[in-house]
């Protein structure tokens, strides 16, 4: 079946440095890649979805790139902020009727000032 | 625009007590889902409504059950609560089950069951 799998966390940064968080993903077909952040004491918000190989999803100065050849959807910051401090979570959509979200594990990132 | 809401935030049950969550969205959706998120374990779902009337089970159903009373409203009941249910819960909503519709979450309730 369908699996995501992120790199395990925490993760903790000085502020205006530069951020990675890995993701990798199983599929049959080529699912939408999304990214969701869940900050303190909050539900989950998208931050950013790709739809197709190549695609690049861009939101708040975080990006993440739909690569097909590595079953990857790697998110990267230039420059994290106090205020990014949070858990993300990598998903995989449907691909089909019939299928639903698969979420990963989430990583939390603390930034320190 | 609320969006989704979830009622109650916090809950502490004792082993074997029932009780339901209630989920509401202002948003037009045709789909509802019940997820709950453990400790490392991201999100799992447990049942899913994709439009009014239709429900299915998700990865984890069992010690549940889930009525989508109307479109706007999706409800999680725990029959006989036990302590492997203490979780946060998560209402969200998507205007279909297509392969790019994003889900708008609820806050969450967190049940405690001792």
């Amino acid at each position: 079946g369908n699996s995501v799998t992120q790199m395990e966390g925490p993760v903790t940064l000085s502020e205006e440095a530069f951020l990675t968080i890995n993701c990798t993903y199983t599929a049959t077909g080529y699912p939408s890649l999304f990214w969701y952040v869940q900050y303190p004491g909050e539900g989950l918000q998208l931050l950013l979805k790709a739809t197709k190989a190549d695609d690049k999803g861009s939101n708040k100065g975080f990006e993440a790139t739909y690569r097909k050849e590595t079953t990857s959807f790697h998110l990267e910051k230039g420059s994290v902020q106090v205020s990014d401090s949070a858990v993300y979570f990598c998903a995989l959509g449907p691909h089909n009727y019939g299928q639903n979200f698969v979420f990963g594990p989430g990583t939390r990132l603390s930034v320190l000032p | 625009n609320a969006g989704v809401t979830q009622t109650p935030k916090f809950q502490v049950l004792k082993t074997g007590q029932s009780m339901t969550l209630q989920c509401a969205q202002d948003m037009n959706h045709n789909s509802m889902y019940w997820y709950r998120q453990d400790p490392g374990m991201g999100l799992r779902l447990i049942y899913y409504s994709a439009s009014e009337g239709t429900t299915d089970k998700g990865e984890v159903p069992n010690g549940y059950n889930v009525s989508r009373l109307n479109k706007r409203e999706f409800s999680l009941r725990l029959e006989s609560a036990a302590p492997s249910q203490t979780s946060v819960y998560f209402c969200a909503s998507s205007e279909g089950t297509s392969v790019s519709y994003e889900q708008y979450f609820g806050p969450g309730t967190r049940l405690t069951v001792t």
